[in-house]
């Protein structure tokens, strides 16, 4: 079967940095997505690995690797206003995204 | 604002009610998608239709029927569910359903309550 594995929760203290770990076990492979879902909004979309690597964006970065089934989300500069869901998906080999459960990371002060 | 606009936002209905969601993109993309999130569980890819034809069943309860009028409109029209359909029912939107690492944009959600 297909599986995304990310963990359920992280705590991290505003300004400091936190990493959230994604490993997948799929039919294929045809890149990477992370997600950010506030509470009772949509996700929105933050960044995409289709290369072994790390693609940085602003305080926000995501490494891939894929002959480890492996990314991570690298947060910098946490704010209170990064407290949210980080959603983990790949596409698979019939170009479908599977999805993790999410992260819950509260920020505090 | 992500461009994907879902009707209504909240949803109470009884097992034997019949509803319908209403989604929009305003986007001018060809691929539109049905999800739904439930408490601490990954989201579950309901419906995919791209250029108004449906491409993905993901054996679906045939209490939930899409239809898919235009490549701007989705809706998700609901009979006879149970309480355990309660769930916050998501669309949304990319460029195509295919291979280019096209991002899917979603609206806000209905949460549906089945009594």
């Amino acid at each position: 079967g297909q599986n995304i594995d990310q963990p359920t929760e992280m705590t991290a203290t505003e300004g400091a940095i936190v990493q959230i770990n994604c490993t997948y076990q799929t039919s294929g492979f045809n890149g990477l997505f992370w997600y950010q879902q506030h509470a009772g909004e949509a996700p929105t979309f933050l960044s995409y690995n289709v290369l072994d690597g790390l693609e940085e964006k602003g305080r926000f970065s995501s490494f891939l690797s894929r002959s480890k089934g492996y990314s991570y989300l690298l947060l910098k500069e946490l704010q209170m206003k990064d407290s949210a869901s980080y959603l983990c998906a790949v596409r698979d080999s019939n170009y479908q995204l599977i999805w993790g459960a999410g992260t819950k990371l509260i920020i505090k002060p | 604002e992500t461009g994907v606009t879902q009707t209504p936002r909240h949803l109470v209905m009884g097992m034997t009610n019949k509803k319908s969601l209403k989604c929009e993109q305003h986007l001018g993309h060809n691929a539109m998608y049905w999800y739904k999130q439930s408490a601490k569980k990954p989201l579950e890819l309901m419906f995919v239709y791209s250029l108004e034809e449906r491409v993905e069943n993901n054996s679906v309860p045939s209490r939930f029927s899409p239809e898919c009028p235009n490549s701007s409109h989705l809706f998700l029209h609901l009979h006879t569910l149970q309480p355990e359909d309660s769930a916050l029912y998501l669309c949304a939107s990319s460029q195509d359903a295919g291979t280019g690492g096209y991002e899917q944009y979603f609206g806000p959600g209905t949460r549906l309550t089945v009594t």
